[in-house]
């Protein structure tokens, strides 16, 4: 019944390890987003999906890495872990514009990189 | 560079008296103004979409309206319950990127 949904929802590794993060949404949308939220609590767009296909790609660090099996689905890879890392990453996903454009966000994972 | 200011950053109410969060930005061509609710530890809910200036919605205590350079998110007698961080942001109409440039938020707490 969960409309966007993540996993795992808490996640604590070491500095230098590798680490994935899934993202599922059953409500048809086209389009997928991450999000980071950082300890101040902002929001910011990191990558989006439409169709399987990258449209956004926000000056991220190419440690990230997402990845779109099907539209349906986000995951989020990140290599060689580092201290900033830390934060909450949020996954969303919308309808193609100009459609509808609001996005819905999943619960969030919440990264902690020690 | 679209730009999204919120303030104030944070509001204290009692319960049933009625105020305003203002939401201040600049976009080249606004597609829409939108705004979220998040509770500790979950993710943003969607609450409203604005789309031009003139336009107001409405849901139970809270009421959107939009200028052309400013949101504003009323809360008429909160409860409670309506104690949350309160996030503005917009998309631009420009090209086919639909990403939503954030504010800081506002966080509300409602006292009893």
């Amino acid at each position: 019944d969960t409309a966007v949904s993540q996993t795992p929802k808490y996640l604590v590794t070491q500095m230098g390890n590798d680490k994935s993060i899934k993202c599922e949404q059953n409500l048809g949308h086209d389009t997928m987003y991450w999000y980071k939220q950082d300890s101040k609590k902002f929001l910011k767009i990191m990558f989006s999906y439409n169709n399987k296909e990258l449209i956004i790609n926000e000056t991220v660090p190419n440690r990230f890495s997402p990845k779109s099996p099907d539209k349906a689905h986000l995951n989020l890879h990140i290599n060689s872990l580092e201290l900033g890392d830390s934060a909450v990453y949020f996954c969303a996903s919308s309808q193609d514009p100009p459609a509808g454009a609001e996005q819905y966000f999943g619960p969030g994972t919440r990264l902690t990189v020690t | 560079e679209d730009q999204v200011t919120q303030s104030p950053e944070a509001l204290r109410l009692q319960e049933g008296e009625s105020s305003s969060l203002n939401c201040s930005y600049t976009v080249s061509g606004l597609r829409g103004l939108f705004w979220y609710r998040q509770d500790p530890g979950k993710g943003p809910e969607f609450l409203f979409t604005l789309y031009s200036a003139g336009e107001e919605k409405e849901k139970e205590r809270l009421k959107a309206t939009l200028t052309k350079k400013e949101s504003f998110l009323h809360i008429t007698a909160p409860k409670p319950e309506d104690s949350a961080t309160y996030l503005c942001a917009v998309q631009a109409r420009t090209g086919a990127n639909s990403k939503l440039t954030f504010g800081k938020g506002i966080t509300l707490s409602v006292r009893p």
